[in-house]
């Protein structure tokens, strides 16, 4: 069985342009997460979504936003990027049942800014 | 409310015993634990959903208070590949799962 995938590996981005990251969950899974592992900070939560919708967002400002689709897959977006925001962006799927999401996380898509 | 991991750092020798605690300023409805290793992505060690439970991963196990809103993950002869960096996980009652910011386990030979 297919795990968590996630597109691209690598992003190379300047500052004040926008970054879009993919997630594929794994099969059966609803629920996608999305967290920013920066240097140091652990990780941070970024974004919840489940069944297509978002049911919580991390502090973290408007520029970063996502999207859930109908197969459950899940795009990240971060605009008008800044130095802070490179960080390894980690996608986790889990079946969403409150209380038992347990979490398979995705080997990450690591952003830089320059 | 990010939950507070401690100790941030533990150095052992193989087969000594460590204790990583976690706590919470929120009310929690679940405690999850994962470890990282170095370049790879985290992955699920336990999960803890009532006051008092204790759970078992092969020499790892783990505890969670409710009432003190506490975890503790208990790593008992610790082995090489126990070395990686550990995070506890709250989860509230609306399904938000939130992490520490790490604890950082090297096992020496």
């Amino acid at each position: 069985e297919a795990g968590v995938t996630q597109s691209p590996t690598h992003l190379i981005k300047t500052r004040g342009q926008q970054a879009t990251l993919r997630c594929s969950p794994i099969s059966g899974h609803t629920s996608v997460y999305w967290y920013q592992q920066a240097l140091g900070l652990g990780l941070q939560f970024l974004l919840w979504y489940d069944e297509g919708e978002e049911r919580n967002r991390g502090n973290f400002p408007p520029r970063f936003s996502g999207r859930q689709f109908p197969n459950y897959s899940s795009e990240l977006n971060v605009n008008a990027l800044e130095l802070e925001d490179s960080a390894l962006y980690l996608c986790a799927s889990s079946l969403g049942q409150s209380g038992a999401n347990v979490l398979t996380f995705g080997a990450g898509s690591r952003l830089t800014v320059l | 409310q990010q939950p507070v991991q401690s100790p941030q750092a533990v150095i052992l020798r193989e087969g000594e015993d460590a204790v990583i605690n976690c706590s919470s300023s929120k009310a929690l409805y679940s405690v999850h634990w994962y470890r990282q290793k170095h370049g790879e992505a985290p992955v699920f060690l336990m999960i803890l959903l009532k006051g008092g439970e204790q759970k078992g991963h092969e020499k790892i196990s783990a505890s969670f208070n409710e009432k003190k809103q506490q975890s503790s993950l208990y790593l008992t002869a610790s082995q090489l590949s126990y070395s990686g960096t550990y995070f506890c996980g709250t989860e509230d009652n609306t399904g938000k799962l939130i992490f520490g910011q790490g604890t950082t386990l090297q096992v020496k030979p």
